[in-house]
C-alpha cells in the first residue's frame, strides 16, 4: 500500500482481556516498529524487527506484550489481561534501511486502545 | 544509555515570527543521526528534518532547519515564518547507533509548539 495501515483505529476493551493490534507496513520495507504513546507523553519504543533478524525487544513493558512479524510484512502487537495501564495510542513505524534514513520513518495513524 | 532532553514543554510564537525549539541528545558513540517530527492534533506522526552526525552542514527543509552544534550535543529545530498551521507537538529524536543493521529510533519527550494569529 502507499502508507502504513494499522487496524483497528480504536480499541475498546475490558480489563483482562486480550487484544490484538494490527499493523501493515509499506511494501518493500524491511524495517517495523511499535512505539507506544500514553496521553501527553512521547514516544515509548516497544519493539523492532528488521529482515529476518531476531527482533528488539527491549522495549516490551511486561511479559503480557508481544509481537510477531509474519513473512517479513504485517505485525500482529499483542496484549494479554489488558490492564488500564495500557491505554495508550500505539503507532507502528515501518523504514527502507540500511540505506541512509533521512527521509524518516513513515508512520501509521495509530490504534488508539482503551481499557475500561 | 541514550537520551533525549526537550527543555520546553510548550512554547508560543506569533504568526510569520521565527521559532526554535530546544534539543539536547546524549550519547557517546561517533555515529548517530538526528530527527525532528512533528505531530498534530490528528496524532499523525510527520518527519520534518534529519541530520547526519557526521554531516558538515545544517540541514534545511524549506521554512525547517536544523541548528547543529555537535560539541554541545545539541540539534535545535528553527521554524520560519510561522504559520498557523505549525501548531503541533514536536519531537527531537535520535537514531541509536550500531551499524548498518540496526535503526531503533529514541524520541524526547516533545514541545507543544502554538501559533497565534
Amino acid at each position: 500500500g502507499a502508507g502504513v495501515s494499522q487496524s483497528p483505529s480504536n480499541k475498546v476493551t475490558e480489563k483482562g482481556k486480550d487484544v490484538e493490534l494490527r499493523c501493515d507496513p509499506i511494501s518493500g520495507h524491511t524495517a517495523l516498529y511499535w512505539y507506544r504513546q500514553s496521553l501527553g507523553q512521547g514516544l515509548e519504543f516497544l519493539i523492532y524487527f528488521q529482515g529476518n533478524s531476531a527482533p528488539d525487544k527491549s522495549g516490551l513493558p511486561s511479559d503480557r506484550f508481544s509481537a510477531e512479524r509474519t513473512g517479513g510484512s504485517v505485525s500482529t502487537l499483542t496484549i494479554q489481561r489488558t490492564q488500564q495501564e495500557d491505554s495508550a495510542v500505539y503507532l507502528c513505524a515501518s523504514s527502507d534501511i540500511p540505506a541512509g534514513t533521512d527521509y524518516g520513518y513513515t508512520f501509521g495513524s495509530g490504534t488508539r486502545l482503551t481499557v475500561v | 544509555a541514550q537520551k533525549i532532553t526537550q527543555t520546553q514543554p510548550g512554547m508560543f510564537v506569533q504568526e510569520k515570527e521565527a521559532v526554535t525549539l530546544d534539543c539536547t541528545y546524549d550519547t557517546s558513540d561517533p555515529s548517530y543521526g538526528l530527527f525532528w517530527y512533528k505531530q498534530p492534533s490528528s496524532g499523525e506522526m510527520i518527519f520534518l528534518i534529519y541530520q547526519g552526525s557526521y554531516d558538515q552542514q545544517n540541514a534545511t527543509e524549506g521554512r525547517y532547519s536544523l541548528n547543529f552544534q555537535k560539541a554541545r550535543k545539541s540539534a535545535n529545530l528553527v521554524i520560519s515564518a510561522s504559520q498557523l498551521g505549525d501548531s503541533a507537538m514536536y519531537f527531537c529524536a535520535m537514531r541509536e547507533p550500531g551499524g548498518a543493521s540496526y535503526d531503533k529510533v529514541i524520541f524526547g519527550p516533545g514541545t507543544s509548539l502554538s501559533v497565534i494569529p
